[in-house]
């Protein structure tokens, strides 16, 4: 079954505005810890955010965001004030008790000037 | 500076050649994982691995080997009974952060065989 559920396979977003990835996850388990990765076209991996299951407040980290809602399970990221540089593939990841990672089949973002 | 190295960058082998990924890190963390990308695709893991002389199969072993003999090394060899192998190689090592782990990537191997 799947465990990361990634339904937008492209976004676009206007420079300077705001733009929500979505990401539902499937998981039995109370504890467990999402995130979310950037990768350019380079191809490496970028850790952008961290939610822990038993963390009340969203994460936030610079002008990256995480919309968590635990009982819709669900984790959007939400970047603010796009900027051309975040033109990249973002994936979605989840850890559970198994202490191994499950990745989403990634959004594709295209910040326009 | 601390970080994970992957060599080399791009690899380019014949078929029904084993060929070995070299993964390093110098962060000092316990685990580390081998993953596999395919165009248009997320990560698959291959193999993981949580402690020095102990290793665990990911969804797609079949056709890779691991070893992890150093804390700070984790190779992967590619082997000939591996049916598709050409494909991007992520490797990356974990840190505990209590209630699951952070992961931090290396640049990736980008293997061709044909």
């Amino acid at each position: 079954a799947q465990k990361i559920t990634q339904t937008q396979p492209g976004m676009f977003v206007q420079e300077k505005e705001a733009v929500t990835l979505d990401c539902t996850y499937d998981t039995s388990d109370q504890s467990y810890g999402l995130f979310w990765y950037k990768q350019p076209s380079s191809g490496e991996m970028i850790f952008l955010i961290y939610q822990g299951s038993y963390d009340e407040q969203n994460a936030t980290e610079g002008r990256y965001s995480l919309n968590f809602q635990k009982a819709r399970k669900s984790a959007n990221l939400v970047i603010s004030a796009s900027q051309l540089g975040d033109s990249a593939m973002y994936f979605c990841a989840m850890t559970d008790t198994g202490n191994q990672f499950y990745f989403g089949t990634g959004t594709s973002l295209t910040v326009i000037p | 500076d601390g970080g994970i190295t992957q060599s080399p960058k791009y690899l380019f082998r014949k078929e029904g050649q084993n060929v070995t990924l070299s993964c390093e890190q110098n962060l000092n963390h316990d685990a580390m994982y081998w993953y596999r990308q395919d165009p248009g695709q997320g990560l698959r893991l291959i193999y993981y691995s949580q402690i020095v002389n102990d290793f665990q199969k990911g969804d797609i072993a079949e056709g890779y080997s691991v070893s992890r003999e150093k804390k700070e090394s984790f190779p992967l060899t590619v082997t000939s009974a591996q049916k598709n192998p050409t494909a991007f190689y992520l490797c990356a090592s974990g840190v505990d952060r209590g209630l699951s782990y952070e992961q931090y990537f290396g640049p990736g191997t980008r293997l061709t065989v044909t």
